[in-house]
């Protein structure tokens, strides 16, 4: 089955600074991966995607995320951090189990913390 | 454009009932996705519904189910519910069935608390 690892509950970044947060992978084949939000009391909101084509995705808000083959990883990013940039964001991978069932698999989530 | 929409976004339950959530999906969309996130399992894929059938389903036991109308709005049951079912109840719609190429829309949540 595929899945995803966020391996930092936290990231911390002080606003104006550039922001990474970390998504590896592990999929049989072409992988397609999500970046989601979530802020406090809200639903998750959808940030990017990589489906193919070019392996440097924008998406949402100034977002972007690199895909990258070799090292298995879509880390999202943004050149410089706002303090209302404070959330959970969650990294997804579609998923078809043997028994067909196609879904998002998300990873545990991490949350970014900006600080002014 | 009207967002999806889930009510109630509060319920609080006793151990033994049973509950109903609802989700009104963004107007064009068909497909209804439900997802459970609690913090110590996250978010974990429930079930999908498409054209009024269930053409997905996560590893959840039978006590959840769920419906979906022809208007495309869909309503999740949980019977018997368990105090391990309090979780925030996350509905999402698409304007197609799977997670290909279309990215999916979020509601709110519904957030159960079973007692």
């Amino acid at each position: 089955a595929q899945s995803v690892a966020q391996p930092e509950d936290q990231v911390n970044v002080a606003e104006g600074n550039p922001l990474t947060v970390k998504c590896t992978y592990s999929v049989s084949g072409n992988p397609y991966l999500f970046w989601y939000v979530q802020y406090p009391n809200r639903g998750l909101q959808f940030l990017l995607k990589y489906i193919t084509g070019d392996n440097l995705v924008k998406g949402s808000y100034g977002f972007e995320a690199e895909f990258n083959k070799s090292q298995t990883s879509f880390h999202l990013k943004k050149p410089s951090a706002l303090v209302s940039d404070s959330a959970l964001y969650f990294c997804a991978v579609r998923d078809i189990d043997p028994q067909g069932t196609d879904k998002l698999i998300f990873g545990t989530g991490t949350r970014l913390q900006v600080f002014p | 454009k009207a967002g999806v929409t889930q009510t109630p976004r509060y319920l609080i339950k006793t151990r033994g009932q049973q509950v109903t959530l609802s989700c009104s999906p963004i107007s064009g969309h068909r497909s209804v996705s439900w997802y459970q996130q609690t913090p110590g399992q996250g978010l974990q894929f429930l079930f999908e519904y498409f054209s009024e059938t269930q053409r997905n389903k996560g590893n959840f036991p039978g006590r959840f189910s769920g419906r979906q109308f022809s208007n495309s709005r869909s309503e999740m049951n949980v019977s018997t519910l368990e105090l391990g079912d309090s979780a925030l109840y996350l509905c999402a719609s698409s304007p197609s069935i799977g997670h290909m190429n279309t990215e999916a829309f979020f509601g709110q949540g519904t957030r159960l608390t079973v007692v």
